[in-house]
């Protein structure tokens, strides 16, 4: 079955430390995003990206940093820098990106704490 | 800027009764409206995309009305059931992103 996996799918951060949410998916989508929900409010688009090799910020972006080696993976990395990390992070995906008018597939969300 | 309202916000409603879910969007120029179903911890599903050009799409129990030149879609559940029970968005395009509402948490009781 083609879809998005999310891995994992809850994470703990230290102080200071760096982390790594794991999107991949196999419907061999061009566009990937990645997403960052709080109670309470609607989604906000920290990054995303057309396609291989290219990614462009979106409305959150600092304190986030990401790449796109491969089709499949697009992987979000939470800096040190980002003060208020808790949330639930989706991954999605769509055909391509096209002004964000192509439907969005969503993969099941990584939920990220503080310790 | 585009702004995209869900009211509202909570509904609880018994087995059986049809409901309504409305979203409300700022710029009458969208190219297209999504609604999505979020369970408690998962992710979105795809439930409806209406294009502009149409005022109406149908899946099942579901159907989902487009009327940009007012602002509004609505998603129409017909008898609804416990299963339905789940957070509604909608979201409209806007310069290679997303615009999400906040949603519209449903909570249907036997």
């Amino acid at each position: 079955d083609g879809g998005i996996t999310q891995s994992p799918k809850y994470l703990f951060r230290k102080e200071g430390q760096n982390v790594t949410l794991s999107c991949e998916q196999n419907l061999n989508h061009d566009a990937m995003y990645w997403y960052r929900q709080d109670p309470g409010q609607g989604l906000r688009l920290i990054y995303y990206s057309q396609i291989v090799n290219d990614f462009q910020k979106g409305d959150i972006a600092e304190g986030y940093s990401v790449s796109r080696e491969k089709k499949e993976s697009f992987p979000l990395t939470v800096t040190s820098a980002q003060k208020n990390p808790t949330a639930f992070y989706l991954c999605a995906s769509s055909m391509q990106n096209q002004g964000a008018r192509q439907p969005q597939h969503f993969g099941d969300g990584t939920r990220l704490s503080i310790l | 800027k585009q702004e995209v309202t869900q009211i509202p916000a909570a509904l609880s409603v018994p087995e059986g009764e049809n409901l309504v879910l409305n979203c409300s969007f700022t710029d009458s120029a969208i190219y297209n409206l999504q609604w999505f179903r979020q369970d408690p911890g998962k992710g979105l599903t795809s439930l409806l995309l209406i294009q502009s050009s149409q005022r109406e799409q149908t899946s099942g129990r579901l159907n989902a009305s487009l009327d940009k030149s007012s602002g509004r879609s609505t998603l129409y559940i017909a008898a609804s059931q416990p299963g339905d029970s789940a957070t509604y968005l909608c979201a409209v395009p806007n310069t290679d992103k997303l615009i999400f509402g906040t949603g519209t948490r449903l909570q249907v009781f036997p």
